[in-house]
């Protein structure tokens, strides 16, 4: 177990709905990061949220955005839902305060898009 | 941009074989290197971790990798493999910020019993 719980575990869509993943990040984390593992791919960065500012993002569309909480826990919003959304979406919980800390990763939320 | 190249699609090993898995990456300046492993249904787990000094490092379950700075190589062994470390293995590179990780595609690895 690392501590770093994401809801729900399994989602089914339609396309063009929109979709909110969570995470609950690790006691004493302040920092969440947002990584989508396509099938057959490794986990591509989204996007980072450090006390709850946007601190970084990858290249992906305006549609994915995030937020972060007051206790640093986080969601992940997709609008207008495509097909190719369809993946697992992890959420990474770690410390920006502290150098050379690992991050940990929940368990995932496995969206698929009709 | 960072980018990290695994080698290995698909391993498939005995027990007892020795395994080698392959990760280059791209980015020019000081880097963190990470292999990590996802056993079927679970979420990922740090294996092994370079952040500075010996380039050898050790981990956990008996795996090892070797960071050569010249070649941009960071790949992973272990000496005599298990059924239970059938799963698939990500490199991960962070640079800079050190918690925005860039992952290889991933090697799964099949041990037959």
């Amino acid at each position: 177990e690392t501590g770093v719980t994401q809801s729900p575990t399994h989602l089914i869509k339609t396309r063009g709905q929109q979709v909110t993943l969570r995470c609950s990040s690790q006691s004493g984390h302040n920092t969440v990061s947002w990584y989508q593992q396509a099938l057959g791919q490794g986990p591509q960065f989204i996007f980072q949220y450090y006390r709850e500012e946007e601190n970084g993002r990858g290249n992906f569309p305006p549609r994915f955005s995030g937020l972060q909480f007051p206790n640093y826990s986080s969601e992940l919003n997709v609008n207008a839902l495509e097909l190719d959304d369809s993946a697992l979406y992890l959420c990474a919980s770690s410390s920006m305060d502290r150098s050379n800390t690992e991050a940990f990763f929940g368990q995932g939320t496995r969206l698929t898009v009709v | 941009a960072q980018s990290v190249s695994q080698h290995n699609h698909h391993v498939i090993l005995s027990e007892a074989a020795s395994l080698e898995l392959g990760c280059n990456y791209s980015y020019g300046g000081t880097v963190n290197l990470f292999w990590y492993v996802q056993y079927p249904g679970q979420h990922l787990q740090l294996l092994l971790k370079y952040f500075s000094g010996d380039p050898l490092v050790k981990g956990i379950k008996g795996f090892e990798a070797e960071f050569i700075k010249s070649k941009f190589s960071f790949n992973l062994r272990k000496p005599s493999v298990q059924w239970s470390d059938t799963a698939e293995y990500f490199c991960a590179v962070n640079a800079g910020n050190f918690n925005k990780f860039y992952f290889g595609s991933g090697t799964k690895l099949n041990v037959k019993p």
